[in-house]
């Protein structure tokens, strides 16, 4: 069965800072990754995903991820975040099923 | 392009009632999710659907939850009786038919409270 974790439960950053936030994943063959935000009072939506390829996905507002194999890991990147970016951040995957499993999610706090 | 909606929004009812949710997905997307979102936790797949017939529901708690997607467009889920575990908020995402991408797009969710 295939599973994600997602290890920081709240993050607090000042604007400017870099982002990093971790999700690992646990599924032995071929995986699409995928991170999802969910903005205050918005609907979740897709930051970005991985299928193939470049394992270095860009996505929208400056958010980037990396697919390491060896680590099972999908980490999402920003080089400076601003205030807008508070928001709660989700890591799926989906494996040889049909369906996404999503991690326990990520609040982010970005400070004026 | 109008998104996926639902509702009610909220819902409050007390434990052994029921309840039903509504979800109208995008236009032409073939397949319909709903999912269940505890609070602290990340989304939880119940049943999919593809056009209307069902997908995956084998964490769906069928002695309780039922879901159809009649005519392959809107779809109702429905929890009878309801216990208060089941306090939640329910999402409806849809995609299109090519699983290739597989881009969900979420509706804004109900959130239920059961008392």
């Amino acid at each position: 069965a295939q599973s994600v974790s997602q290890h920081n439960h709240h993050v607090i950053l000042s604007e400017a800072a870099s982002l990093e936030l971790g999700c690992n994943y646990s599924y032995g063959g071929t995986v699409n990754l995928f991170w999802y935000v969910q903005y205050p009072g918005q609907h979740l939506q897709l930051l970005l995903k991985y299928f193939s390829g470049d394992p270095l996905v860009k996505g929208i507002k400056g958010f980037e991820a990396e697919f390491i194999k060896s680590k099972f890991s999908f980490n999402l990147r920003k080089p400076s975040v601003q205030w807008s970016d508070t928001a709660e951040y989700f890591c799926a995957v989906k494996g040889s099923a049909r369906q996404l499993t999503f991690g326990s999610g990520t609040q982010l706090t970005v400070l004026p | 392009e109008a998104g996926v909606a639902q509702s009610p929004r909220y819902k409050i009812i007390e434990k052994r009632q029921s309840v039903a949710f509504w979800c109208n997905p995008i236009s032409g997307h073939a397949t319909l999710y709903w999912y269940q979102q505890i609070l602290g936790q990340g989304p939880k797949l119940l049943i999919q659907f593809q056009n209307n017939g069902v997908v995956d529901d084998s964490q769906l708690p069928k002695d309780r939850f039922s879901a159809e997607r009649l005519k392959g467009v809107d779809s109702t889920l429905k929890i009878q009786p309801a216990k208060l575990e089941d306090s939640a908020v329910y999402l409806c995402a849809s995609s299109e038919m090519d699983i290739q991408t597989y881009e969900q797009y979420f509706g804004p969710g109900t959130r239920l409270t059961v008392t």
